[in-house]
């Protein structure tokens, strides 16, 4: 089955600094989604982007589907940014998304 | 508007025990997954469903059932509960229409087996 690597497995940050979490995988795919699970374990979509780039304030994702990696850009980080960040990726749309083990951040202020 | 709904959100099991988790949805999606995350493990796909009357198998079945009798729910069992089961739960929705639709995650439900 598919593979999912994310980089790195823990990242520590000073609030205000900027940080790039990394997400390999496998296979061709046509869905990658990122989510962001806060320190109370709650899952929260952040991004549907099987190729290109999006921004959504201070977060922003690039893929390039052809060497199969993303990335996931947050600047200016605070501590309401700490949690765990999974990638998560399918053949297509309607197939069940496999997860990575995740990037664990933690901002200290 | 509650999105994704899940009972009960503790659980404590002996070996053995039998429970069922719900997760109810009210989004209307055709899509219902079951997830148990471990530490260090990510999530891993328990079972889904791709519509009422509909189930399938994910990467970790075993010890597993679940039932899509209606729409809005979607009903995890475990008919003999084990300590390798220990782990939190999560249900998650989607919709059918269009490509890019977001996964909802319900909180999640801890489960402890002794």
């Amino acid at each position: 089955g598919i593979q999912v690597e994310q980089s790195p497995p823990d990242l520590i940050l000073q609030e205000g600094a900027n940080s790039t979490l990394r997400c390999n995988f496998s296979d061709s795919v046509n869905n990658l989604q990122w989510f962001h699970q806060n320190p109370w374990g709650q899952l929260i979509n952040l991004f549907y982007i099987p190729s290109g780039t999006k921004q959504n304030g201070r977060l922003s994702a690039t893929t390039v589907a052809t060497e199969r990696y993303s990335l996931l850009y947050i600047s200016s980080s605070q501590t309401t940014d700490s949690g765990v960040y999974f990638c998560a990726v399918g053949f297509s749309g309607n197939t069940p998304l496999v997860f990575g083990k995740g990037t664990r951040l933690s901002v200290i202020a | 508007n509650a999105g994704v709904t899940q009972t009960p959100k503790f659980r404590v099991l002996k070996t053995g025990q039998s429970m069922t988790l719900l997760c109810a949805q009210d989004m209307n999606h055709e899509y219902m997954y079951w997830y148990r995350q471990d530490p260090g493990m990510g999530l891993r796909l328990i079972h889904y469903s791709v519509g009422e009357g509909t189930t399938a198998k994910g990467e970790v079945p075993d010890g597993y059932n679940v039932s899509r009798l209606k729409k809005q729910n979607f009903l995890l069992g475990l008919e003999s509960a084990a300590p390798s089961q220990t782990s939190v739960y999560f249900c998650a929705s989607r919709s059918l229409q269009g490509a890019g639709q977001p996964q909802h995650f319900g909180d999640g439900t801890r489960l402890s087996i002794l």
